[in-house]
């Protein structure tokens, strides 16, 4: 079963318009940690943000914000303020208690518009 | 610089004839991984480590194998590679004494092509 759900395979938006990402996730254990990347188009994975199933508070850096709600098991990545250098493919990925491995999502790609 | 170091980027080979992708991490991380990259489906991790001579199948391990014979390094190997290995491989490596929410350090990537 996906373990990681990222519905839009594409978005565009404006430059200086927010945008959200939608990532759904799948699992039983109480205690894991959710991860955003961006893959410019040169390839690199770079981290973005992460939130602790724990974590009480919505995780931000920066311009990235995760809209974290446990209930719905869903993390949203939003990014504020787009930038021409914002467009690149965003994976959401999850780690699960008691094992390093970063399960992925499809993935998302994003073009911001000037 | 702390970084993972894939070599080489791009690899265009023929049906059947062996390989080696070399990845390198200096940052004493103990945890190591692959992961292949194919449109639509993600990253799927291939093969990881969790330490010296400590290696484990991750969810797509056939026709792959690799070795840790020291920290730094983690090769992955292609025996006879078949056009359905055509893929972006990424080496990646994480501390674990820091926790779980350490994030994935992931080298450049490898664009291998198998004709």
């Amino acid at each position: 079963a996906q373990k990681i759900t990222q519905t839009q395979p594409g978005m565009f938006v404006q430059e200086k318009e927010a945008v959200t990402l939608d990532c759904t996730y799948d699992t039983s254990d109480q205690s894991y940690g959710l991860f955003w990347y961006k893959q410019p188009s040169s390839g690199e994975m770079i981290f973005l943000i992460y939130q602790g199933s724990y974590d009480e508070q919505n995780a931000t850096e920066g311009r990235y914000s995760l809209n974290f709600q446990k209930a719905r098991k869903s993390a949203n990545l939003v990014i504020s303020a787009s930038q021409l250098g914002d467009s690149a493919m965003y994976f959401c990925a999850m780690r699960e208690r008691g094992d390093y491995k970063l399960s992925f999502g499809a993935g998302t790609t994003v073009t911001v518009r000037a | 610089e702390a970084q993972v170091t894939q070599n080489p980027r791009y690899l265009i080979t023929v049906t059947g004839k062996k390989l080696t992708v070399t990845c390198s991490q200096n940052m004493n991380h103990e945890y190591m991984s692959w992961y292949r990259q194919d449109p639509g489906l993600g990253l799927r991790q291939i093969y990881y480590s969790m330490n010296v001579e400590v290696t484990d199948k991750g969810d797509v391990p056939e026709g792959y194998k690799v070795s840790r014979k020291e920290k730094r390094n983690f090769p992955l190997i292609l025996e006879s590679p078949s056009p359905n290995q055509t893929s972006l491989y990424f080496c990646a490596s994480s501390p674990i004494k820091t926790g779980p929410n350490s994030p994935l350090h992931f080298g450049n990537g490898t664009r291998l092509t198998v004709t």
